[in-house]
């Protein structure tokens, strides 16, 4: 069964907008972290956001905002004030247990239109 | 701090033939991770390392990969020989241990062509 399922393959998104990115995950561990990277053409991962699964709050980091819905395994990440630096692959991925390993999902492509 | 390091930024090589990466990780980043990328996919997960032991290698095609990390610091992975489908995106990541939240920081990958 797969773990992180990010159901959108692609979105676009006009400039200054917002856009949110879908996530569910599976785990029976009480204990897990969800991350979110970005991934733009030049291929490099970027760490932009993590929740942990004991957090009460949504995370947030400066454009980057997390909807953390436990009951619903969700975990969306919202970005606001959309730039055209924006246009990436997003992933969603997520720790389990006392493993420290990534399972990742099939990502997001998001386009930012001018 | 300088990030993950990584090379050769790209590779083609014929099928059969053998081809290795290798990536530096951040200072004192004990745990390094070796992950392959194939076109429109999620990084799957091939190794885990913590200081020079495997933690993980659960679905390193053993028949034809390998991988070392002999001084716990850089760290080597091959193939030999190599087949049209290991024509993917080879990412090496690093982490601190101890801190549930931190991140994995990922080097720029290694882009293989196999023709």
């Amino acid at each position: 069964a797969q773990k992180i399922t990010q159901t959108q393959p692609g979105m676009f998104v006009q400039e200054k907008e917002a856009v949110t990115l879908d996530c569910t995950y599976d785990t029976s561990d009480q204990s897990y972290g969800l991350f979110w990277y970005k991934q733009p053409s030049s291929g490099e991962m970027i760490f932009l956001i993590y929740q942990g699964s004991y957090d009460e709050q949504n995370a947030t980091e400066g454009r980057y905002s997390l909807n953390f819905q436990k009951a619903r395994k969700s975990a969306n990440l919202v970005i606001s004030a959309s730039q055209l630096g924006d246009s990436a692959m997003y992933f969603c991925a997520m720790r389990e247990g006392a493993d420290y390993k990534l399972s990742f999902g099939a990502g997001t492509t998001v386009t930012v239109r001018a | 701090e300088a990030g993950v390091a990584q090379s050769p930024r790209y590779k083609i090589i014929e099928k059969r033939q053998s081809v290795a990466f290798w990536c530096n990780p951040i200072s004192g980043h004990a745990t390094l991770y070796w992950y392959q990328q194939i076109l429109g996919q999620g990084p799957k997960l091939l190794i885990q390392f913590q200081n020079n032991g495997v933690v993980d290698d659960s679905q390193l095609p053993k028949d034809r990969f390998s991988a070392e990390r002999l001084k716990g610091v850089d760290s080597t992975l091959k193939i030999q020989p190599a087949k049209l489908e290991d024509s993917a995106v080879y990412l090496c990541a690093s982490s601190l241990v101890g801190d549930y939240n931190q991140p994995q920081h990922f080097g720029d990958g290694t882009r293989l062509s196999i023709l």
